[in-house]
C-alpha cells in the first residue's frame, strides 16, 4: 500500500531563507508526483507536476525534484516571503483514480 | 479558470442528523471527488465518481454515500452523523483524460455535536 510521509510536520523561518520541503513515498511505482498548496480554510491549489519520467520541474521559485528509486521528492524554495506561508501537500498518483496525499508541511515564513 | 464551489463553509450538525454536503464545478469535467482531511492524515478519498450515476468506493466509505445526478453536481451524504465525522470535507473534479489533475473546492467544516 502507497504511503507518502512529509518531513517536517511544521517550519517557522526568517523572511528571505532558502528551504527544502521533503516528500518520501514507500512504492516507486509512480505515475506521477505533484506538489500543492493549501491556504487556511481553502482548498489545494496544484503547484508543480512532475511526470515519472522527469527528474524536475521549476516555476518561479519553486523547484520540484523526484527520485523515484529512493522514493524521494524536494520542494525547494527559493528567497521565501511572507506570502508563501501556506500548507505545502506532497501526493503521488499511480495511474488510477486514487490519488495518495502527504499530511502536509505548515509552512510560516517570519516577516 | 475552473470553478469548484461547494454550498457551504462551515456547518454544525448534531450526532444523528442526516447531513448533505453539495458541490458543484462548471467546466463540464467528467470526474469528481470527495476527501476529508484531518490533521497529521492527509487528505482520504471517499468517493470518486466517473459519469452520472457511476461512483466507486474510495479508501473510507463507510457512514457515507453519494449521489451524482447531473454532471456538474456531485453530492456527499452523511446518512446519520456521528462526532468522528467531523472534518474538512474537499470536493475535487477532473476530466476524464486526467484524472490526477484535480481542481478543489474551498472545503466544507463539519463540527458534529
Amino acid at each position: 500500500k502507497q504511503e507518502v510521509t512529509q518531513i517536517p510536520a511544521a517550519l517557522s523561518v526568517p523572511e528571505g531563507e532558502n528551504l527544502v520541503l521533503n516528500c518520501s513515498f514507500t512504492d516507486s511505482a509512480i505515475y506521477n508526483l505533484q506538489w500543492f498548496r493549501q491556504d487556511p480554510g481553502k482548498g489545494l491549489t496544484s503547484l508543480l507536476l512532475i511526470q515519472s519520467s522527469q527528474r524536475e520541474q521549476t516555476s518561479g521559485r519553486l523547484n520540484a525534484s523526484l527520485d523515484k528509486s529512493s522514493g524521494r521528492s524536494t520542494l525547494y524554495i527559493a528567497a521565501s516571503q511572507p506570502g508563501d506561508s501556506a500548507t505545502y501537500l506532497c501526493a503521488v498518483s499511480t495511474g488510477g483514480f486514487k490519488t495518495i496525499f502527504g499530511a502536509g508541511t505548515r509552512l510560516f515564513v517570519k516577516a | 479558470d475552473v470553478k469548484v464551489t461547494q454550498s457551504s463553509r462551515y456547518l454544525v450538525k448534531r450526532t444523528g442528523e442526516k447531513v448533505f454536503l453539495e458541490c458543484v464545478q462548471d467546466m463540464d469535467h467528467e470526474n469528481m471527488f470527495w476527501y476529508r482531511q484531518d490533521p497529521g492524515l492527509g487528505l482520504r478519498l471517499i468517493y470518486f465518481s466517473y459519469d452520472v450515476k457511476m461512483k466507486e468506493k474510495g479508501d473510507i466509505p463507510e457512514g457515507y454515500s453519494v449521489s451524482r445526478e447531473k454532471k456538474e453536481r456531485f453530492s456527499l451524504i452523511l446518512e446519520s452523523a456521528s462526532t468522528n465525522q467531523t472534518s474538512m470535507y474537499l470536493c475535487a473534479s477532473a476530466t476524464g483524460t486526467a484524472l490526477y489533475e484535480q481542481y478543489f473546492g474551498p472545503g466544507t467544516r463539519l463540527t458534529v455535536t
